[in-house]
């Protein structure tokens, strides 16, 4: 019964392959969430998706591309991966209606490039 | 622009009291959460503050002053599976959490 899940935990790749990230969400949420989360343990936003319409798109290289086939799937697309693409990407879902509503996160995926 | 700061690291005694402090400067504000991130593990939801004031839930308040751009999150009686990180964050006008850096809290028998 996760309510966030995202896979893989763990993702060791070369530099130049490109890799997917997988999120769903049993909540019912209508919003889901990309965050970074670098070596200094800063959680940063990438993307936003309302209802599978993207809502935010930080500054975050085009090699990223998010894709959400429906309100309960956010998944994460990455060209061309570089060393300072390594780090900790948290998927994460809330109701917008509602802006006492908490973000749930997932367990995170643990990206090494090498 | 968007500012949200908060000590970077805090040490505290098994029993006693601690006191994390957050301050924000952000063009949109629709509210302040606090969230615990034990190493290794995903970010969870402590509390939300909208109003000022205190909100208390068990061991963990947390406090709102909105004309100060200020909150803290208080931790009582606390026990060694409090250490872990702090993060304050503000929601923004889309919807999405405004993140500090995270204070990182040792607890000491």
């Amino acid at each position: 019964d996760t309510a966030v899940s995202q896979t893989p935990k763990y993702l060791v790749t070369q530099m130049g392959n490109d890799k997917s990230i997988k999120c769903e969400q049993n909540l019912g949420h209508d919003t889901m969430y990309w965050y970074k989360q670098d070596s200094k343990k800063f959680l940063k936003i990438m993307f936003s998706y309302n209802n599978k319409e993207l809502i935010i798109n930080e500054t975050v290289p085009n090699r990223f591309s998010p894709k959400s086939p429906d309100k309960a799937h956010l998944n994460l697309h990455i060209n061309s991966l570089e060393l300072g693409d390594s780090a900790v990407y948290f998927c994460a879902s809330s109701q917008v209606r509602g802006y006492n509503s908490p973000l749930h996160f997932g367990n995170g995926t643990r990206l090494t490039v090498t | 622009g968007q500012n949200i700061d908060q000590p970077t690291e805090m040490t505290a005694t098994e029993g006693a009291i601690v006191q994390i402090n957050c301050t924000y400067q952000t063009s949109g504000f629709n509210g302040l959460f606090w969230y615990q991130q034990h190493a290794g593990e995903a970010p969870t939801f402590l509390s939300y503050n909208v109003l000022d004031g205190l909100e208390e839930k068990g061991r963990f308040s947390s406090f709102l002053s909105r004309s100060k751009g200020y909150s803290y999150l208080l931790l009582k009686e606390l026990q060694m599976k409090d250490s872990a990180s702090y993060l304050c964050a503000v929601r923004g006008s889309q919807g999405n959490l405004i993140f500090g850096k995270g204070t990182k809290l040792s607890v000491k028998p």
